[in-house]
């Protein structure tokens, strides 16, 4: 079955500065990649999602790259922000018959000091 | 529009009793999971319903587990004999379909045996 590696597991970084987390998955069928943002006891909430067919793509100051290849793919946070502090997970999933679950990455904790 | 909803929001038990946990998921979607997050930790999955098919089972950890959607909408997730262990967040989500349509998750039910 898939396995998301993520890394690295704590990031901090000053406010102002880049945020770069990343992860490998193991199975090639895989085609959806989502990042989840959880603050302190609070639900996941998708952030960004990439999907097999696209290399990259942007929304303000968060960005996702992935490599098929290779079968990584990243999260880029351009000039952080205190509340951009939260625990991230990355995710893989695959379309097709009864494998709809995500399998998700062990998280990284962001944080962002001003 | 209302979100994926979950009850109770917190259940303290004893070990050795049942437990039956409950998702409301958005209106119309057919897609809803199960995920456990244990302290500290990522999302592990536990089962995935879509529409009319046969559950997908294959992240259930016992069978003490067990899991049932009725009329294609709310789901109960059930765990009997609890142990210590089994204390953990329970999150629910929901999408329009499963594979690559996004999951929104419910906030969770935090449960803890004594």
């Amino acid at each position: 079955g898939e396995n998301v590696e993520q890394h690295p597991s704590t990031l901090s970084v000053q406010e102002g500065d880049s945020a770069v987390i990343k992860c490998t998955y193991s199975d090639s069928a895989s085609n959806y990649f989502p990042w989840y943002k959880q603050e302190l006891g609070k639900r996941p909430q998708l952030i960004i999602d990439i999907r097999s067919n696209v290399g990259e793509k942007k929304d303000q100051r968060i960005a996702v790259t992935l490599n098929k290849t290779a079968k990584h793919f990243s999260l880029h946070i351009t000039e952080t922000q205190p509340e951009d502090s939260a625990v991230y997970f990355c995710a893989a999933s695959m379309r097709g018959g009864s494998q709809g679950n995500l399998i998700f990455g062990k998280g990284t904790k962001l944080s962002v000091k001003p | 529009g209302a979100g994926v909803s979950q009850s109770p929001s917190n259940k303290v038990t004893e070990k050795g009793k049942d437990v039956e946990l409950r998702c409301d998921p958005i209106s119309g979607h057919t897609a809803l999971y199960w995920y456990r997050q244990s302290l500290g930790q990522g999302l592990e999955f536990l089962i995935y319903f879509q529409g009319n098919s046969a559950p997908d089972k294959s992240g259930l950890p016992s069978d003490r587990f067990s899991a049932e959607r009725t009329g294609g909408s709310v789901s109960t997730l059930t765990i009997q004999r609890t142990q210590q262990e089994d204390s953990a967040v329970y999150l629910c989500a929901s999408g329009l379909a499963g594979g690559t349509d996004t999951q929104y998750f419910g906030p969770g039910t935090r449960l803890t045996v004594l």
